[in-house]
């Protein structure tokens, strides 16, 4: 019965390769994002999806692609790794766009890269 | 003018005392502030929110005190718990289409038995 889900826990990869991050939500909400959270804890947002469609992206490089097969789901595809791309990456959902909407968090992805 | 100033970055409460962390913003425009909490190794979760249009809102221990003069609000924590150890965010978001929560840097608290 798990709400915001995310697979794998934790990735462990060598700079230089591609790799996806998966979420899924079980919640009936219409809106995802993906938030990177640095080593110091600073949490900043990554990408919204509303409805499958990108609503935010925030200054983000291009390795980075986000994807919305449907509503439930919002992946993150992370191509040519870079040792800054070491963080833990949070999948959220919310019922709709609006700033009151509580965000529903994932328990994140580490990532390390070698 | 989009940021969120938190602090302290750290804080240690004695069981039964109180935990006060402090935030500061300087868009007028952001119009909902809410708290979230974070356990080691969890994903953050709301833990109480307020508008601007009150200066206080209590649930169980834990209030928000709000200054729109001074752009300021704060989170108590009363009679801290050591369950209450966790990293605890500030955030504010502006009702428009960014739709996006503006995070605090995040305070870690301990509270020892």
């Amino acid at each position: 019965d798990t709400a915001v889900s995310q697979t794998p826990k934790y990735l462990v990869t060598q700079m230089g390769n591609d790799k996806s991050i998966k979420c899924e939500q079980n919640l009936g909400h219409d809106t995802m994002y993906w938030y990177k959270q640095d080593s110091k804890k600073f949490l900043k947002i990554m990408f919204s999806y509303n409805n499958k469609e990108l609503i935010i992206n925030e200054t983000v490089p291009n390795r980075f692609s986000p994807k919305s097969p449907d509503k439930a789901h919002l992946n993150l595809h992370i191509n040519s790794l870079e040792l800054g791309d070491s963080a833990v990456y949070f999948c959220a959902s919310s019922l709709g766009t609006s700033a009151y909407n509580e965000q529903f968090f994932g328990p994140g992805t580490r990532l390390t890269v070698l | 003018q989009q940021q969120v100033k938190q602090s302290p970055q750290s804080l240690i409460v004695q069981k039964g005392g109180i935990s006060i962390i402090n935030c500061a913003y300087e868009n007028t425009a952001f119009d909902y502030f809410p708290w979230y909490q974070q356990f080691p190794g969890k994903g953050p979760a709301l833990l109480i929110a307020i508008r601007p249009d009150v200066s206080e809102k209590k649930e169980g221990r834990f209030t928000i005190s709000f200054n729109k003069s001074a752009k300021q609000f704060s989170l108590h924590i009363m009679d801290s718990q050591p369950g209450d150890s966790a990293t605890y965010f500030c955030a504010a978001s502006i009702e428009d289409s960014s739709y996006k929560l503006i995070f605090g840097s995040g305070t870690r608290l301990l509270v020892r038995p």
